[in-house]
């Protein structure tokens, strides 16, 4: 079962503009991640957010958390064409010792030159 | 490097294979896990294993088997049972059995039935 799910599926923006996606989940959660992937590679960690915070920034990107609505939110502020790639959110549920890694079913963020 | 490897990139199975999908990480990290993913979706897992000698069933663990007898290495097999193989397979690690770090993930494994 898919623990996170993204909205929207596709974002099409233009560079220099923000772009935010979301995020909504079902369970109890440990933390929440961000990942990237470029088309046909692996995915690469952007940033985690843990339970009891509510928001993070690193960079260009801010994060915040939601655990009441089960949800969070992405924001790349000043996308640049390189920024084009699927973004998924992945939570971690579970007792110690059996913590699953569950994603989203993903963002796909095209930025326009 | 330190990182995470998998083996073969492309690999195409003809109906009835059991294919094996390698995964090794120099990393020292605990916890490994296999996912699929098809076209345009998102990431299923498959098995899962917190420490050496021990994994769990994902989701979708009908058709795959896995082994974990080193600390460094996670095989998957797809075996005849899996009725639609062809995705694209990623492992990964993560330092942690706690789950309170991040995942690195292999550059992927593509298999197609022919």
């Amino acid at each position: 079962s898919q623990q996170g799910e993204e909205d929207p599926q596709a974002l099409s923006i233009q560079e220099g503009e923000n772009a935010t996606m979301n995020c909504s989940y079902k369970t109890s959660i440990n933390n929440l991640q961000w990942y990237r992937q470029n088309s046909g590679r692996g995915l690469v960690h952007l940033i985690l957010i843990r339970s009891n915070e509510r928001e993070k920034h690193s960079g260009r990107l801010r994060v915040t958390l939601d655990t009441s609505k089960k949800s969070s939110s992405l924001l790349i502020t000043a996308s640049r064409a390189a920024d084009t790639a699927s973004y998924f959110c992945a939570t971690r549920a579970g007792i110690q010792g059996a913590q699953k890694l569950v994603f989203g079913q993903g963002t796909r963020l095209t930025i326009n030159p | 490097d330190g990182g995470i490897t998998q083996s073969p990139k492309y690999l195409f199975r003809k109906e009835g294979q059991n294919v094996t999908l390698s995964c090794e990480q120099n990393l020292n990290h605990d916890a490994m896990y296999w996912y699929r993913q098809d076209p345009g979706q998102g990431l299923r897992l498959i098995y899962y294993s917190q420490i050496v000698n021990d994994f769990q069933k994902g989701d979708i663990a009908e058709g795959y088997s896995v082994s974990r007898e080193k600390k460094e290495s996670f095989p998957l097999t797809v075996t005849s049972a899996q009725k639609n193989p062809t995705a694209f397979y990623l492992c990964a690690s993560s330092p942690s059995r706690t789950g309170s770090t991040e995942a690195f993930f292999g550059q992927g494994t593509r298999l197609t039935v022919v």
